[in-house]
């Protein structure tokens, strides 16, 4: 069966800092792998998705930025975080069909103080 | 735009008391409408994929159905391990895995 790893679960970083969010898929190959943002009280927001290593789509103008340098491994980073990154992200995959669900991990709860 | 509304947006039912949430949406040719489940601190979790009006889908007390402007999650007989936020998200014809969600409805039930 398929699982997802994202880690670390909690962080806390002061502004200004960088930041490397790591993600691993388990059981599968070739998956789309996304990264999505939860902030308290709005709904998901997607950041970036990928169907393939280095093949990187950016839905949102911001100072993130992901990585994808093998097949199952998915990096979100930040050379200088803001307040405003603070929130839930949380890492998801899905098989490549247009219609399949994602399933999601676990989630990295980020604190920029 | 593509766009999904949630309501309530928070509901307490006793145990036993059965319900329904919902979700509308408007969204340039459905591919997809999904219902996940997210406990606090958590990852949503899956539940359904919808694909057309008229389908409907079950696992234990819950019950999802389509119709081509809403989706509603019916829950029976609810027990207070059923207490968690529903997601409802629509795939738009084209967007590969590019979910819109809705803001949730958060479900409490007390025994």
């Amino acid at each position: 069966s398929q699982t997802i790893h994202q880690w670390p679960a909690t962080l806390v970083q002061p502004v200004g800092s960088p930041l490397s969010l790591e993600c691993t898929v388990e059981g599968t190959s070739n998956p789309n792998l996304y990264w999505y943002r939860q902030a308290a009280g709005r709904g998901l927001q997607l950041l970036f998705y990928s169907v393939g290593i280095g093949q990187i789509s950016s839905e949102v103008p911001q100072n993130l930025s992901a990585s994808r340098p093998q097949d199952r491994q998915f990096i979100l980073s930040s050379k200088k975080l803001l307040l405003s990154d603070s929130g839930f992200y949380l890492c998801a995959w899905s098989k490549g069909r247009q219609d399949s669900p994602l399933h999601f991990g676990n989630g990295t709860r980020l604190t920029v103080t | 735009e593509d766009q999904v509304t949630q309501s309530p947006e928070a509901l307490r039912l006793q145990e036993g008391e059965s319900s329904s949430l919902n979700c509308s949406y408007t969204v340039s040719g459905l591919r997809g409408l999904f219902w996940y489940r997210q406990d606090p601190g958590k990852g949503p979790e899956f539940l359904f994929t919808l694909y057309s009006a008229g389908e409907e889908k079950e696992k234990e007390r819950l019950k999802a159905t389509l119709t081509k402007k809403e989706s509603f999650l019916h829950i029976t007989a609810p027990k207070p391990e059923d207490s968690a936020t529903y997601l409802c998200a629509v795939q738009a014809a084209g967007n590969t895995g590019k979910l819109i969600f809705g803001q949730g409805t958060t479900l409490q039930v007390k025994p």
